[in-house]
């Protein structure tokens, strides 16, 4: 099955840039989902196909994708901010839907 | 405004067989495109994709899951609800559902209910 890899943490102070990335094989070819979520709340969509934003979403977020790494920066850090993110893909070899292994960040 | 809830025991034995409803609104399981996923995340833990029901009946299953679950839509009720069988601990977790729209965003879930804990113990 496919599998997604992310750090367990990234650290970042305020004001600064958090970049999150996502490793799969070829995951360049797919469509890359993120997701934050904040202690005790469900997840909520930031970036879809790789970097757009869904409405209400602030600009700081942003998305890339190519080669074996996606990734999703965060600009202009802020303490609202801090959460675990989760990457997303489907999966055409298995027809599933698969998340990576989260990444929590914490604003210093 | 799309929202999505999920409903079941909070509770279940070993080898027990939980059932969960999801009752949305917002939106028609009958459009073409639209589907109701479900997935659910241990304590600490990451996420984990379980099923997908789309408007059409097609459905989509967690390979490693797969014999456990079922998962059915009833339009009339604006409700989708999952079965998983056979249920042990390391099944303890919040599950969540959550809206697709193929057409529009595809691929992702756009929309979240609030998540239900499921613990299973004897």
């Amino acid at each position: 099955s496919y599998v997604l890899t992310q750090p367990p943490s990234v650290s970042v102070a305020p004001g600064q840039t958090a970049r999150i990335t996502c490793g799969g094989n070829n995951i360049g070819s797919k469509s890359v989902h993120w997701y934050q979520q904040k202690p005790g709340q469900a997840p909520v969509l930031v970036v879809y196909d790789d970097s757009d934003r869904p409405s209400g979403i602030p600009e700081r977020f942003s998305g890339s994708n190519s080669g074996n790494t996606a990734t999703l920066t965060i600009s202009r850090v802020e303490a609202g901010d801090e959460a675990d993110y989760y990457c997303q893909v489907w999966d055409s070899s298995s027809d599933s839907y698969v998340f990576g292994t989260g990444t929590k960040v914490t604003v210093l | 405004q799309i929202t999505l809830k999920e409903s079941g025991p909070t509770l279940v034995k070993p080898t027990q067989t939980l059932t969960l409803t999801c009752t949305f609104s917002g939106f028609s399981l009958s459009t073409s495109g639209v589907g109701v996923g479900w997935i659910r995340q241990p304590p600490g833990k990451a996420l984990e994709w379980l099923a997908l029901i789309y408007w059409n009946d097609d459905k989509r299953y967690s390979p490693s899951l797969k014999s456990r679950l079922t998962i059915t839509k009833d339009t009339s009720k604006n409700q989708v609800v999952l079965t998983m069988t056979n249920m042990d601990p390391v099944d303890t977790a919040t599950y969540y559902c959550a809206h697709i729209d193929t057409v529009t965003i595809i691929g992702a879930f756009d929309i979240w209910g609030q998540g239900t804990m499921v613990t299973v113990s004897s």
